[in-house]
């Protein structure tokens, strides 16, 4: 079956460590995004990719960087910039076909701080 | 300024009770979602509407694009239907999500 693989479910990052989110997907979606999740509040996105080797920031891309080197795969490194890092991080992908849009999601990682 | 706004955000509700959520957007769209987010995290997508309603088993949707207004619906609720419910648009290349309405069904 078709879908996104976020690896690893859970991850703890050191002071001064930069940490690398994986995720890759089967489903053969052009476009792939990031989004980090914080208790209480909504899905807010990192960064966006509409085709390989071409990425947005988006609304939150400080201390994040990103590579879409390949349409399947999307990771996400959390870089020591970022201060503030624990949260849940989800990956989507999505594609507009003839009978609309399909939006797919992966299954999360916790990053937590040490 | 949230372009998505979800009603309400909580809500608990006694097994077999019909259940609301509402979703108000204020962006121009072509199609809204609705997903499903479990405890443990994963979030799967139960509607994608661009106009009337859906039906998939006790879950009804459905779109008044004109009001920029969209309404999730479960009939005869049951603990299993607990989780997050979130709604989502795409006005432009990304997504905008509601905050969310977490249910809670008790036995």
């Amino acid at each position: 079956d078709g879908g996104i693989t976020q690896s690893p479910k859970y991850l703890f990052r050191k002071e001064g460590q930069n940490v690398t989110l994986s995720c890759e997907q089967n489903l053969n979606h052009d476009a792939m995004y990031w989004y980090r999740q914080d208790p209480g509040q909504g899905l807010r996105l990192i960064y966006y990719s509409q085709i390989v080797n071409d990425f947005q920031k988006g609304d939150i891309a400080e201390g994040y960087s990103v590579s879409r080197e390949k349409k399947e795969s999307f990771p996400l490194t959390v870089t020591s910039a970022q201060k503030n890092p624990t949260a849940f991080y989800l990956c989507a992908s999505s594609i507009s076909a003839g009978a609309g849009e399909k939006l797919f999601f992966g299954s999360g990682t916790q990053l937590s701080v040490l | 300024k949230n372009e998505v706004e979800q009603s309400p955000q909580n809500l608990t509700a006694q097994e077999g009770e019909f259940i609301t959520i509402n979703c108000s957007y204020s962006v121009g769209i072509s199609a809204l979602h609705w997903l499903q987010q479990h405890p443990g995290g994963g979030i799967v997508s139960l509607f994608m509407l661009s106009s009337g309603k859906k039906k998939h088993g006790r879950l009804i949707a459905t779109i008044n694009i004109q009001e920029k207004h969209s309404s999730l619906h479960i009939t005869a609720s049951h603990p299993r239907d607990s989780a997050v419910y979130i709604c989502a648009v795409r006005p432009g290349n990304q997504f905008y999500f509601g905050t969310g309405t977490s249910l809670t069904v008790i036995p």
